[in-house]
């Protein structure tokens, strides 16, 4: 089955700081890719739809500036988190796209 | 907007017993609708994947079913195992919108 993987799988930072997290189709090319975020016990939040070669889209209520996404490739999807908070500390998982959503295993992120 | 509930919100069974999650969905026009397994701390696992024009779909101990104009799917789980504890999530899509349930955390008490 196709496999989408994530890289770190937990990473903690200081405020101020940024974070890249890495998301990869590892057996497929995938044109669209997910970014969720996730709270403790609650179920998933879309943030956006990277699209390869193209701008990602952007929820409402989610700061683009704040989480940059780029889609360079088939296969790799990054989101960076600019100038963490202790509020953007959460769990946030990708998925990629080929008739049905694949998701990656997560990545948990603690900003002190 | 589609929003998806799921119910119950949690719940709790004895070994061996068979049970059901309940998944509705307020817009009837989708595309399909998957039913996923999150352990805690990982990512999702699909588990079935019901086309629109599909009534139900199996898979070993699991079969999921779809009514479409009811705007209702359930998961039904056969002589449950302690394994099976996890949280369940059904989503539906329209286009290339996914709308995600609120999720069924399952324990499966040995």
């Amino acid at each position: 089955g196709a496999v989408v993987s994530q890289h770190p799988s937990w990473v903690i930072c200081k405020s101020g700081t940024s974070v890249k997290i890495e998301c990869r189709s590892l057996d497929f090319q995938a044109t669209t890719m997910f970014w969720y975020r996730q709270f403790p016990k609650q179920s998933l939040m879309l943030m956006a739809t990277s699209n390869e070669g193209s701008k990602a889209t952007y929820e409402q209520g989610v700061e683009k500036d704040k989480f940059l996404i780029n889609h360079a490739s088939l296969t790799l999807s990054t989101l960076t988190v600019t100038s963490a908070h202790p509020e953007d500390s959460s769990f946030y998982i990708c998925s990629a796209l080929i008739n049905e959503q694949y998701f990656g295993p997560g990545t948990r992120l603690t900003v002190t | 907007k589609q929003e998806v509930t799921q119910i119950p919100a949690a719940l709790s069974v004895p070994e061996g017993e068979n049970l059901v999650l309940n998944c509705s969905f307020t817009d009837s026009a989708i595309y399909n609708l998957q039913w996923f397994r999150q352990d805690p701390g990982k990512g999702l696992t699909s588990l079935l994947l019901i086309q629109s024009s599909q009534r139900e779909q199996t898979s070993g101990r699991l079969n999921a079913s779809l009514d479409k104009s009811s705007g209702r799917s359930t998961l039904y789980i056969a002589a449950s195992q302690p394994g099976d504890s996890a949280t369940y999530l059904c989503a539906v899509r329209t286009g290339n919108q996914f709308y995600f349930g609120t999720g069924t955390s399952l324990t499966v008490i040995p």
